[in-house]
């Protein structure tokens, strides 16, 4: 099945600093990616969805200037946390659709632990 | 704005017993996914229904898709230790997106 790399699996930061998770479809193109957030025990919650060469499409209640998103090619997707803080705290999770072959299903990313001091 | 929702939120059961988690959306659906995540890990993708009324099969687990297109079901027979992990539905809305809505999710725990 089609592989999607996220990088880095978690990150300790400080509050105020900026940290930026990567997305990568390995092997198949991905014209939309989706960045979720996902709290313990809890649901993946939508906040973005990344198309390649457009402005992103943003949740109600998700900061955009907060969260900014790149879909610079076809296999990389970015989530960039300006100014993070403790609350930023939590999993990050993106996912890449793939048409055709695998039928448009969703693969994810192994996820991104963010914890800001 | 757009809900889907599952019950249960949590599930124990013996090894051997049956499990079933429903999945309801505020609205209609154009397809409807099932994806597992073992603790500590990411989703993986199970099945995807589209049609109404569908049913598909996957060794133990059964999957619906309801008539109106606004629920679904996953059934699983005879559970086992293997089973264990969360549950989530993630539905499409029809106005022709392609953003997934995730359900809250089951937590299955299977009991030797």
């Amino acid at each position: 099945g089609a592989v999607v790399s996220q990088h880095p699996s978690w990150v300790i930061c400080k509050s105020g600093t900026s940290v930026k998770i990567e997305c990568r479809s390995l092997d198949f193109q991905a014209t939309t990616m989706f960045w979720y957030r996902q709290f313990p025990k809890q649901s993946l919650m939508l906040m973005a969805t990344s198309n390649e060469g457009s402005k992103a499409t943003y949740e109600q209640g998700v900061e955009k200037d907060k969260f900014l998103i790149n879909h610079a090619s076809l296999t990389l997707s970015t989530l960039t946390v300006t100014s993070a803080h403790p609350e930023d705290s939590s999993f990050y999770i993106c996912s890449a659709r793939s048409t055709g072959t695998y039928n448009e299903k969703l693969f994810f990313g192994s996820g991104t632990q963010l914890s800001v001091l | 704005g757009q809900q889907v929702m599952q019950i249960p939120q949590y599930q124990h059961v013996q090894e051997g017993e049956d499990f079933t988690t429903y999945c309801n959306s505020s609205t209609t659906l154009s397809n409807i996914q099932w994806y597992k995540q073992r603790p500590g890990g990411h989703p993986v993708f199970l099945i995807q229904l589209v049609k109404s009324g569908e049913v598909k099969k996957q060794k133990r687990l059964t999957f619906q898709f309801g008539e109106a297109k606004k629920n679904s079901s996953l059934h699983i027979t005879a559970t086992q230790t293997t089973d264990v992990g969360t549950y989530f539905c993630a539905g499409t809305p029809t106005s022709g997106t392609y953003k997934y809505i995730f359900g809250t999710g089951t937590r299955l725990k299977v009991l030797a």
